[in-house]
């Protein structure tokens, strides 16, 4: 069953505090992202990555770094969490960039108090 | 980059009429234009696409139109129903193909 997994769905922290965000997918997909969704704004690019330890910079990147050591799994690290970092974050993957519409997981929503 | 912008915030429609919903992009090397369904609480849910070598796509109640002369593509959604009423997302990849997505639209489907 094609699927992308996201760990924890929900996730409550202080400012201050660092923060992990997994994604998992099953699909031996080589391209995965990491969008974050605000009120108003959309959907923001913040890193893509196009296989293990190929990653590339989105939109917004600053505050964010990312881990690919698996075709796999794609991890997003908030060192030192903001308050502003507070938002609801996807994961997605999809075949090389171009060729197939990214697969989406349910999403993790940070709260950075 | 590229830059995506959806005209639509809102529409509200009875259920049994169309929904239209616009976007332009701005990148000309965009190759492919998905839509996502977005329910409450919930991820985008990938419901069509288009690719740049047509200009016209249908799957059951959803149809595409693209227009690259104009830079603009459309989600049509005909004979609606309540279950329609969702938030829709464009989007188009750009040449660097790091996909840019549309603020979105929410629709609602009155009964």
């Amino acid at each position: 069953d094609m699927k992308v997994t996201q760990m924890p769905r929900y996730l409550i922290k202080r400012m201050g505090e660092n923060v992990l965000l997994e994604c998992g997918q099953d699909m031996s997909h080589e391209t995965m992202y990491w969008y974050r969704q605000d009120p108003g704004l959309g959907l923001q690019l913040i890193y893509i990555s196009y296989d293990v330890d190929s990653n590339s910079e989105g939109d917004i990147p600053k505050g964010y770094r990312v881990s690919r050591k698996k075709r796999e799994h794609f991890s997003l690290i908030l060192d030192s969490a903001k308050t502003n970092q507070t938002s609801v974050y996807f994961c997605a993957s999809s075949l090389p960039p171009g060729n197939q519409a990214p697969l989406f997981g349910e999403g993790t929503r940070l709260s950075v108090l | 980059g590229e830059k995506v912008e959806q005209h639509e915030s809102t529409l509200s429609v009875r259920e049994g009429d169309s929904a239209v919903i616009n976007c332009t992009y701005t990148d000309t090397a965009s190759s492919y234009f998905p839509w996502y369904k977005q329910e409450a609480g919930k991820g985008l849910h990938f419901v069509i696409d288009i690719r740049s070598n047509v200009d016209r796509k249908q799957s059951q109640r959803l149809i595409v139109l693209l227009d690259k002369k104009a830079k603009r593509f459309s989600l049509h959604i005909t004979a609606t129903q309540p279950e329609d009423s969702a938030i829709y997302f464009c989007a188009a990849p750009g040449g660097n193909y790091k996909p840019t997505f549309g603020k979105g639209t929410s629709l609602v489907v009155h009964p």
